[in-house]
């Protein structure tokens, strides 16, 4: 399996621009997350969706952020509008119920917002 | 208080000995426990897990578990300068296998 499989690698954009960030998950996993990490707060949870249903968003900063699952093999989250205190490495990970629950992480996205 | 602790770091020891990373975690039904290590400007990946009280080798890793303690840490005999990244204590929830809480990480620097 190729694993987890984020992109864009790296995101810059203007302020108050929209931006998707994009994940396909390993395949047959039935959790996904999407985390954001920052020096100054650590590896932050923005939401986890099981089975394409999202389980707990209480780690959403605030209502411009959204994401969604539309099937097993793709999630997005979106920012709109972005604001510079987004800047920010998200991650998307999966894992499986049915194989002990580690998390395996996708490569990240850089978000820069100017 | 936050749910999953590490202790402070940075970390720093030289070349062959023995670094110590410490957890501590708050929810007692908590069933799965990880380490993950991070290198600079790289994805969090997975070193070790466990599940039951007491220890588990892995190579030059061990990690050990006393869920009465609340307690995990991760042990890296004959330390090497590639072993020099940040390490990720995570717990699984034990109402909810699937997610994982993450402390902060202790960044560890082995001087050769």
């Amino acid at each position: 399996d190729a694993g987890v499989i984020q992109s864009p690698r790296h995101e810059v954009t203007e302020m108050g621009q929209e931006v998707t960030l994009r994940c396909k998950p390993i395949s047959g996993h039935d959790y996904l997350f999407w985390y954001r990490q920052t020096m100054m707060r650590g590896l932050e949870l923005l939401i986890y969706f099981n089975n394409n249903v999202p389980i707990d968003d209480s780690g959403m900063p605030e209502d411009r952020f959204s994401a969604k699952m539309p099937n097993a093999s793709f999630s997005t989250l979106k920012i709109q509008p972005s604001e510079p205190r987004d800047s920010a490495v998200y991650f998307c990970a999966s894992s499986s119920t049915d194989k002990n629950t580690e998390a395996f992480f996708g490569q990240g996205t850089r978000l820069t917002v100017v | 208080q936050k749910e999953v602790e590490q202790n402070s770091g940075p970390l720093s020891v030289p070349e062959g000995a023995i670094a110590s990373l410490n957890c501590t975690y708050s929810d007692r039904g908590s069933q799965s426990f990880f380490w993950y290590r991070q290198y600079s400007g790289k994805s969090p990946e997975l070193i070790m897990s466990i599940y039951s009280n007491g220890d588990k080798e892995d190579g030059r890793f061990t990690a050990q578990l006393n869920k009465a303690s609340q307690y995990v840490s991760l042990l890296i005999r004959d330390s090497q300068p590639s072993d020099s990244a940040t390490y990720l204590c995570a717990v699984n929830e034990g109402t909810n296998a699937g997610k994982s809480t993450f402390g902060d990480g202790t960044t560890l620097t082995v001087k050769p």
